[in-house]
């Protein structure tokens, strides 16, 4: 069945790098546009950055523009997220989603999450 | 950028009750509106789409409704599976976003 497995999280100093990936199964990721959401611990949802089907297109959340970047390795079938210059208040669960490339839809599965944790 | 606004924040019901939250675009979005359920430590699920196209799999005591700017998600009996955080999502234009979330509690 669908399925999107988060891995890469950790903790992490503040200033230091950290690479998610989120590896697909029983399904391609470039037939897809894929999303990347993260919730800090006790909060709400936050959406920060896609990729479009063809990977043409990327757009990012203000809160992470210049940080983070978003890309795919269709060989295997992965998705990753770069985060670089982490801060605090990037701590957070990070989750994968993908949204199929039909009118109207949205992100129809995600990840269980991969969480980050920036700290000294 | 268009900000989500959902009421009530936490909502206390008791099973087989009728309830509704709601959720307000700062602008239009027109029917692009999204409704998620998430449970503790699990990922959010996608229940319903285009605001009120009821996703493959989930009850028909949920329902959606709305357009523009006003949009409310509707759960016609609680069952005890329905205590959660339900969170709406806008997604007519990048950078999509969310509701604060409604915390579903038992009464």
């Amino acid at each position: 069945q669908v399925q999107m497995v988060e891995s890469g999280g950790g903790v992490v100093q503040p200033g230091r790098s950290l690479r998610l990936s989120c590896a697909a199964s029983a399904f391609t990721l470039s037939d897809y546009s894929m999303h990347w959401v993260r919730q800090a611990p006790g909060k709400g949802l936050e959406w920060l950055a896609v990729l479009s089907y063809d990977g043409s297109h990327t757009y990012y959340a203000d809160s992470v523009k210049g940080r983070f970047t978003t890309s795919t390795d269709t060989s295997k079938n992965t998705l990753y997220l770069q985060m670089n210059s982490l801060r605090a208040e990037d701590t957070a669960v990070y989750y994968c989603a993908r949204e199929p490339v039909i009118p109207g839809a949205t992100c129809d599965y995600w990840g269980q999450g991969t969480l980050v944790t920036v700290s000294s | 950028d268009i900000q989500m606004t959902q009421s009530p924040s936490t909502l206390s019901a008791s099973v087989g009750d009728r309830v509704t939250i709601t959720c307000r675009a700062s602008q239009s979005i027109s029917t692009w509106l999204a409704w998620y359920q998430q449970k503790p430590g699990k990922a959010p699920k996608l229940l319903i789409s285009k605001a009120s196209s009821l996703e493959s799999g989930v009850p028909s005591r949920f329902s959606g409704g709305g357009s523009g700017t006003e949009f409310t998600l509707t759960i016609s009996s609680l069952q005890p599976d329905d205590f959660a955080t339900y969170y709406c999502q806008r997604y007519n234009t990048y950078p999509y976003s969310f509701g604060q979330g409604t915390n579903l509690e038992i009464k």
